[in-house]
């Protein structure tokens, strides 16, 4: 069946970067968008931008540009967020979430991974 | 960015009760609005694609309305597996946003 797979929960310092991976299976994989959504304890949903594996193009929110990164790596059908210079405030539940195109919606998501940033 | 408002933020509702969550977007989006249920500690789920279509799978009791800058949400009939928060969406633009959020809690 379509599953979207993360990676385990991280704890950073600030200041660092870290890197979650979305393994993608039951599915083909450069057919799809992939989009990343963090969400920080007790609030709503964020975009933070989407990835197209195809043809390899990327668009990121505003508030994360300089800061984020999404790849991938078609061998293994997995995608990859890092966001760098980590703050307290980016401590949240990241999620990767598939959309059939640039303006479908996002119909099968990651279970999501808890990235903690603390002194 | 395309700002979506969701209100209200929060709500209390009975099992069998008739609810509508409304979302508004700071421009016209079309019918490019989406909806999702959330519960706590678990990833958001599609419930309604394109303002008004039902995802496969979604109760009939979920139906969506809308389009240009005003959209809503409603349920039927509240369930208790619908105690949950509900995110509203567009990806009209290139840089998509989601509304607040709606917690529907138990009277």
């Amino acid at each position: 069946q379509v599953q979207l797979v993360q990676s385990g929960a991280e704890v950073k310092k600030p200041g660092a970067s870290v890197k979650v991976s979305c393994k993608a299976s039951g599915y083909t994989f450069t057919n799809y968008y992939m989009h990343w959504v963090r969400q920080a304890p007790g609030q709503g949903l964020e975009w933070m931008g989407l990835i197209n594996p195809s043809y390899g193009s990327t668009n990121y929110a505003q508030k994360f540009l300089g800061r984020v990164t999404m790849t991938w790596d078609t061998s293994t059908s997995t995608l990859y967020m890092e966001l760098s210079s980590l703050r307290s405030e980016d401590t949240a539940v990241f999620y990767c979430a598939r959309a059939p195109s640039s303006t479908s919606p996002m119909d099968v998501w990651g279970q999501g991974t808890t990235v903690t940033v603390s002194s | 960015d395309i700002q979506m408002t969701q209100s209200p933020s929060s709500l209390s509702a009975s099992v069998g009760d008739r609810v509508t969550i409304t979302c508004r977007a700071s421009q016209s989006i079309s019918n490019y609005l989406n909806w999702y249920q959330q519960k706590p500690g678990k990833a958001p789920k599609l419930l309604i694609f394109a303002a008004s279509s039902l995802q496969s799978g979604v109760p009939s009791r979920f139906s969506g309305s809308g389009s240009g800058t005003d959209f809503t949400l409603t349920i039927s009939s509240l369930q208790p597996e619908d105690f949950a928060s509900y995110h509203c969406q567009q990806s009209y633009s290139t840089t998509w946003t989601f509304g607040q959020g709606t917690k529907v809690e138990i009277k």
